[in-house]
This record gives C-alpha cells, structure tokens and sequence, in this order.
C-alpha cells in the first residue's frame, strides 16, 4: 500500500499563480521528500525534509513538515508553464537501504 | 558528476517471451540500486533494492527477477513475459547513508503485446 497521498489528485492554475499539493503519510519517517516527473520521463529530486525540520526552501519551492499531523505540503510560488509536471511525495522510514514508498502523485498543469 | 543511463528507452515484446532491462550508474561507488514499476497515471510501485554486489530484495511477489553482477549494474530480468508486465520501468540509485536522495533513469516504457 502506499504511504503517502497527495492531494489534490489534478490542479490547474494560471501562470504566476502560487500551486499548493499536499501529502499525507501512516507512519513515522526518517524524512519526506518530493519529485517532480515530466510526461515520459524519470523522476527529478526536488527537496528532502528530514524528520526534525518543519521548513524547507529551495528557490520557488517551500516545502512543510508537519510530523504531529504526518502531513506535508509543496509550495511553488510563481509558476511558470514549464512547472507542468506530476510531483510526487515519497516518504523514507527506517531501513537500511534508504527505500521511499511514493504516493500516486498531484498532475500540475500551468496554464500561460 | 554521477549519471543513470536505462535501456532501452521502449520495448515491445510479445507475451511469453524473455526480458532483460539493463542500468548502469557512473561517478560513484557502492551506491543502493532500486527497480520501480509505474502504471499509467499513478505513483511508484517499488520492486527490487540492492544494497551491494549479488543482494538483492524484493518488495512484491512477480514474475520479475534483478541481478547486481556488478556494483554499479542493475538487471531486471523476465523468463517469460505477461500482460500485466507492462508499465514504465524506472531505475534509480542512492548513497548508502542516511536521508539520501534517489536519482533516477529516464525509464524503459515496456508494452507486451
């Protein structure tokens, strides 16, 4: 089964405009990440956020961590159309072989 | 730098036949070696992990196999293909510590016809 769920499943929005997804994970983590992916392509790391952080920043992206809710979400202020893409939330628990169980994903489409 | 190189990008094969998927990472050594499936529309489904040279685990009951004859070589391998084989298959790699990041293939797209 799949650890975290991302919400909303699709979001369209306009050029400039902010785009919000959110993650919702079961279990404890060492730490959470997102990836993007474009149509056909493999998956791209955006930004870890480790268990014991609450906020993350890496250039348009805000990524927050909520452990006592076991929610996350992925800020993109600004958009552009070329942050079309489907991203992904994928949570790390305590294994050996840093494994990831990945949600199903938010398909974010930018419109110019 | 470190590069993933999968191939090959497609594949079509028809059922029953045999499969053999093939990664390579460069620029780095002992890395974790990761095999994913991914239908359509959805998220990552992981299938195979390897720690080292010859260890190999596997996450789901399939019709599938991997290989680590190598350190920096990922096999994913069928005798006998199925229908439900087909997706889009990814390869990735990880350092060992941990909260590491995994770095992606750009995937083989597989169709069994």
């Amino acid at each position: 089964s799949q650890q975290g769920e991302e919400d909303p499943q699709a979001l369209s929005i306009q050029e400039g405009e902010n785009a919000t997804m959110n993650c919702s994970y079961k279990t404890s983590i060492n730490n959470l990440q997102w990836y993007r992916q474009n149509s056909g392509r493999g998956l791209v790391h955006l930004i870890l956020i480790r268990s014991n952080e609450r906020e993350k920043h890496s250039g348009r992206l805000r990524v927050t961590l909520d452990t006592s809710k076991k929610s996350s979400s992925l800020l993109i202020t600004a958009s552009r159309a070329a942050d079309t893409a489907s991203y992904f939330c994928a949570t790390a628990y305590n294994n050996a072989g840093n494994m990831l169980t990945f949600g199903g994903g938010t398909r974010l489409m930018v419109k110019p | 730098s470190q590069t993933i190189h999968q191939w090959p990008a497609t594949l079509v094969q028809p059922v029953g036949s045999p499969l053999s998927l093939e990664c390579t990472v460069e620029g780095t050594s002992n890395p974790n070696l990761y095999w994913y499936r991914q239908a359509a529309g959805r998220g990552l489904q992981l299938l195979f992990y390897s720690v080292g040279i010859g260890q190999i685990s596997s996450e789901v009951p399939q019709n599938l196999s991997a290989s680590r004859p190598q350190d920096r070589q990922f096999i994913l391998s069928s005798k006998k293909l199925l229908l439900s084989d087909s997706g889009f298959y990814l390869c990735a790699w990880s350092g060992v510590s941990r909260n590491q990041p995994q770095h992606f293939g750009d995937g083989t797209r597989l169709s069994i016809l």
